[in-house]
C-alpha cells in the first residue's frame, strides 16, 4: 500500500472546525483515500472515503485535491468526543486472485486534542 | 444491529501458556480480519478471512498463532505458547460484501493480552 504521511498531533477549541491534513504523493489512480478514527480504549472507528471528489456525511468531510496527492478530512465543529487518533489510508481497489483485498494499512495517525 | 463483539476485554497469562481470543463479526459479513497492536506500535494486519477460507495471512508473525474460522461466523485466534511480545491489543474487524471495492470495516473493541 501506498505511504501517507500526517502530522503526529492537532489541537482544536470545542465547536471550533478541524482541517486534518495528509499527503500520499504516491497514490495510484486506484487507490481510495480513506480516514479511520480511533478513541480511547476503543476499536478503529470508519469515519469517510473517497476517490477524486469531495465527500461528506454525517461525521465528516473529505476534501481531495485535484492532482490526488494529498486530502483534508475535515470536522465541522469539534466536540470532546472527536478527540482521537486519526488515520489515513491508502486503500487498493480489489484484484482478482489478490491477496491484498481489504487489508488496511495504518501509520501512527494524527492524535487530535480537543480543548473545552 | 449488534457491532463487532469480542471476548474476552482482558486476558492475563503467563508466559507458555495458551490463550484464545475470540470474535463475532456481524452477522452477515463475509469478511472478517485480525490486527493487532503491540507496545505502542502501529495498528498491524495479521490475516484475513472470507468465509471460513483464509484469504491472506501474510502477517502472521509466526506458527504459535493459530487462526480459524468454523463455519465462516466467529473466529478464535489462539496463542500457544504465549511469549511476552505477544503482549498487546487484538482487534478484529468485519465487512459486508466480498467484492463491494471499499465496503468499510466495523472493528471491535480488542482483546488487551498481557503475558508476564
Amino acid at each position: 500500500d501506498a505511504k501517507t504521511t500526517q502530522p503526529n498531533s492537532m489541537e482544536s477549541n470545542e465547536e471550533e472546525p478541524v482541517h486534518l491534513p495528509c499527503n500520499h504523493s504516491t497514490i495510484s489512480g486506484t487507490d481510495y483515500i480513506h480516514w479511520y478514527r480511533q478513541l480511547p480504549s476503543q476499536g478503529p472507528e470508519y469515519v469517510i472515503h473517497g476517490l477524486t471528489s469531495n465527500v461528506n456525511n454525517r461525521m465528516a468531510s473529505l476534501a481531495i485535491a485535484e492532482d490526488r496527492k494529498s486530502s483534508t478530512l475535515i470536522l465541522h465543529r469539534a466536540t470532546l468526543r472527536d478527540a482521537a487518533v486519526y488515520y489515513c489510508i491508502l486503500r487498493d481497489r480489489p484484484r482478482a486472485g489478490g491477496t491484498s483485498y481489504g487489508k488496511l494499512t495504518f501509520g501512527q495517525g494524527t492524535i487530535l486534542t480537543v480543548h473545552p | 444491529e449488534a457491532g463487532v463483539t469480542q471476548f474476552p476485554s482482558h486476558s492475563v497469562i503467563e508466559k507458555g501458556q495458551t490463550v484464545t481470543l475470540r470474535c463475532d463479526p456481524i452477522s452477515g459479513h463475509d469478511n472478517l480480519y485480525w490486527y493487532r497492536r503491540v507496545m505502542g506500535k502501529e495498528i498491524k494486519f495479521l490475516l484475513h478471512f472470507v468465509k471460513e477460507s483464509k484469504q491472506d495471512e501474510s502477517g502472521m508473525p509466526n506458527n504459535r498463532f493459530l487462526a480459524e474460522r468454523t463455519g465462516g461466523t466467529y473466529s478464535t485466534l489462539k496463542v500457544q505458547p504465549a511469549e511476552l511480545e505477544d503482549s498487546g491489543v487484538y482487534f478484529c474487524a468485519s465487512s459486508q460484501v466480498v467484492s463491494a471495492r471499499n465496503s468499510p470495516l466495523h472493528f471491535g473493541n480488542g482483546t488487551r493480552l498481557t503475558v508476564t
